[in-house]
């Protein structure tokens, strides 16, 4: 069973700082995404990662692949309390029909 | 461009009542479509997938089933609800890779 775990849990954070949060994967994959949800939302998508050492980058917010470590980074700069939200990663098994299985998800709270 | 529609928004339904939600695609053709279940303050749990017309694969053993009669409309039923099938649950297309999300419907079974 393909396993997806995250951390933190849970991300307390000051404006103005840097954090990052992990995304770690049980199985190879070559294909992660990033997603966010507000409180009672949806899921937004943000980033789509589809090979070895792919880096994106949208604002404050980079997010990075290496599929040998099976490990994905969402880095946060300088946070702003717009970034307030469940973030969630997914690693898509690959077979037909894009079977995505999503991280436990970072709530992330940042503190003006 | 393309939109996803589910409805209804949220619902109430008693235990052992029928369930069926609904979710439509406009703007593209052919698309993959999906069903995930989120519990309150947990991840998402790939329910049913499709690939086509009729084509459902199912994840998980439960007491829900899905249907996608036509292209663009994909079904979520059960013909009894347990308490344990409270939850947020979206339906999502894909045609390549990224999956987009509908606006989801938050059940409540009491």
């Amino acid at each position: 069973e393909l396993k997806v775990e995250q951390n933190p849990l849970f991300l307390s954070m000051q404006e103005g700082k840097n954090y990052t949060i992990y995304c770690n994967y049980s199985t190879t994959s070559d294909r992660l995404y990033w997603y966010r949800q507000d409180p009672g939302k949806s899921l937004e998508s943000l980033f789509v990662l589809l090979s070895n050492g792919a880096v994106k980058q949208e604002g404050r917010l980079m997010a990075s692949l290496d599929t040998k470590a099976r490990l994905s980074t969402l880095h946060i700069t300088a946070a702003v309390h717009d970034l307030s939200a469940t973030y969630f990663c997914a690693v898509d098994r690959g077979n037909t029909g894009n079977q995505f299985y999503f991280g436990t998800g970072t709530s992330l709270t940042v503190i003006p | 461009s393309q939109t996803i529609h589910q409805w209804p928004a949220t619902l109430v339904q008693p235990v052992g009542s029928p369930l069926s939600l609904e979710c439509t695609v406009e703007g593209t053709s052919n698309p993959n479509l999906y069903w995930y279940r989120q519990a309150a303050g947990r991840g998402l749990q790939l329910l049913f997938y499709s690939v086509g017309i009729g084509q459902i694969s199912s994840e998980v053993p439960q007491n829900l089933s899905a249907s996608r009669p036509q292209d663009r409309q994909f079904i979520l039923s059960s013909k009894k609800l347990l308490l344990s099938d409270s939850g947020f649950y979206l339906c999502a297309w894909s045609i390549s890779y990224t999956q987009y999300f509908g606006p989801g419907t938050r059940l409540t079974v009491l």
